[in-house]
């Protein structure tokens, strides 16, 4: 069936370095993943989608590049602020169906 | 921006009991969706709908009901409350796509 898999369910950092946060995924159809953000006591946000293999997408300095042949589509960032600490869902809507399947979610906290 | 508005924010409810929970949206969109979220699980889908008059089951609709009686609309129902269904509870509009889902504030429930 289809499914998403985040293998992180903790990053700690220290402010200023890089992050990467995984996401793979399964689906027969083809695949529209996205990157939702969730702030402590807020609801979960967009914060950038993609649909086309192997082209980079940015918003807020986080970007990834959805890659078929791997089926993954990480979320990156060169250097992290205490303000990115938050939860962060990768998401994948098959192209067969208008519901969006979410991973179990990654933590990232930033520290100073 | 598109706007969800969930209701009750926090529900105390008792082993048993009915309980409703209430979303309305303002961005027209056909879409809705129930999830829940609990930690180490992400948001897992319950019901949703592609417009008024119209209900589906998600991954987890055992012991959920909901319903979509106008556009703007969609309640989500325990009929007979327990204490596994403590949760957090997003409501959610999206597009006719399905791409971009914009969810409300959480409702807080806690089963006794």
């Amino acid at each position: 069936g289809d499914s998403v898999t985040q293998t992180e369910g903790l990053v700690t950092l220290t402010k200023g370095l890089p992050v990467m946060l995984n996401c793979t995924y399964q689906t027969t159809y083809s695949p529209f993943l996205f990157w939702y953000v969730q702030h402590l006591n807020e609801a979960p946000k967009l914060l950038l989608k993609s649909s086309t293999d192997n082209k980079r997408t940015e918003h807020q300095g986080f970007y990834a590049t959805l890659h078929k042949s791997s089926s993954s589509f990480h979320l990156q960032k060169s250097s992290v602020q205490l303000s990115d600490s938050a939860l962060y869902f990768c998401a994948l809507r098959p192209s067969n169906y208008n519901v969006l399947y979410f991973g179990s979610g990654t933590k990232l906290t930033v520290e100073p | 921006e598109a706007a969800v508005t969930q209701s009750p924010r926090n529900k105390v409810a008792v082993t048993g009991g009915k309980v409703t929970l209430s979303c309305n949206q303002t961005n027209n969109h056909n879409n809705m969706y129930w999830y829940r979220q609990d930690t180490g699980h992400g948001l897992r889908l319950i019901h949703y709908s592609y417009g008024a008059g119209s209900t589906e089951k998600g991954d987890i609709p055992d012991g959920y009901k909901a319903s979509r009686p106008s556009q703007e609309n969609f309640s989500l129902i325990l009929e007979l409350a327990t204490p596994s269904q403590t949760s957090v509870y997003f409501c959610a509009s999206g597009d006719a796509k399905g791409n971009t889902l914009y969810f409300g504030a959480g409702t807080r429930l806690s089963v006794l």
